[in-house]
């Protein structure tokens, strides 16, 4: 079954701590995207990626990094630097420029 | 980076009612989508417009892509309770997409 699979459903933090939120997809797009979505917001881009081994910041990218080892995968960490962490997390993907994107079904951060 | 202003921010409407929203943008965008997102999901892909003055639809949903490439409309026709959701616009521009504010939909039986 082809998508994007974002794991864990629901996360828990605690201060000071480093947390990585999975994506993966199987549809053999180029690009990736993380957002973070706040209640009554629309999406802020974190991080994106069009290829392998290349990203680039989004508007809020402070707390957060990346990785793009593998074409189908692009991990999210929040850093303990992110000092308000606590929201919804989109990751979402496209096949090539011009196409529209895909979303996974998201990670709720919450801190403990 | 940018967010479009999408309106309505909410509405409240009867079942078997059309509906209205749009998004604008001080910006010229090649592409407009429109998604819905259920409580707790991922946004769903509605519709897709990539030429300015375009006009599709999917089922009781029609979307344009204004001749200014700086609006998007969506409309819904005969309101069901699953249209319940909120609704967000979104434009491309190069390898990034901005996103409106969305729009917040209840339907009463």
């Amino acid at each position: 079954d082809g998508g994007i699979t974002q794991s864990p459903k629901y996360l828990f933090r605690k201060e000071g701590q480093n947390v990585t939120l999975s994506c993966e997809q199987n549809l053999n797009h180029d690009a990736m995207y993380w957002y973070r979505q706040d209640p009554g917001q629309g999406l802020r881009l974190i991080y994106y990626s069009q290829i392998v081994n290349d990203f680039q910041k989004g508007d809020i990218a402070e707390g957060y990094s990346v990785s793009r080892e593998k074409k189908e995968s692009f991990p999210l960490t929040v850093t303990s630097a992110q000092k308000n962490p606590t929201a919804f997390y989109l990751c979402a993907s496209r096949l090539h420029q011009g196409q529209p994107q895909h979303f996974g079904d998201g990670t709720r951060l919450s801190i403990l | 980076g940018q967010q479009l202003n999408q309106s309505p921010q909410s509405m409240f409407i009867q079942e078997g009612e059309d509906v209205s929203m749009n998004c604008t943008s001080s910006s010229i965008f090649n592409t407009w989508l429109w998604y819905k997102q259920d409580p707790g999901e991922g946004p769903v892909l509605l519709i897709a417009l990539y030429k300015a003055g375009e006009l599709t639809s999917n089922g009781r949903l029609t979307a344009q892509f204004g001749i200014t490439r700086k609006d998007s409309f969506l409309n819904i026709s005969a309101s069901i309770p699953s249209d319940v959701g909120i609704y967000f616009c979104a434009g491309q521009a190069g390898n990034q997409f901005y996103f409106g504010t969305g729009t917040s939909l209840t339907v009463i039986p």
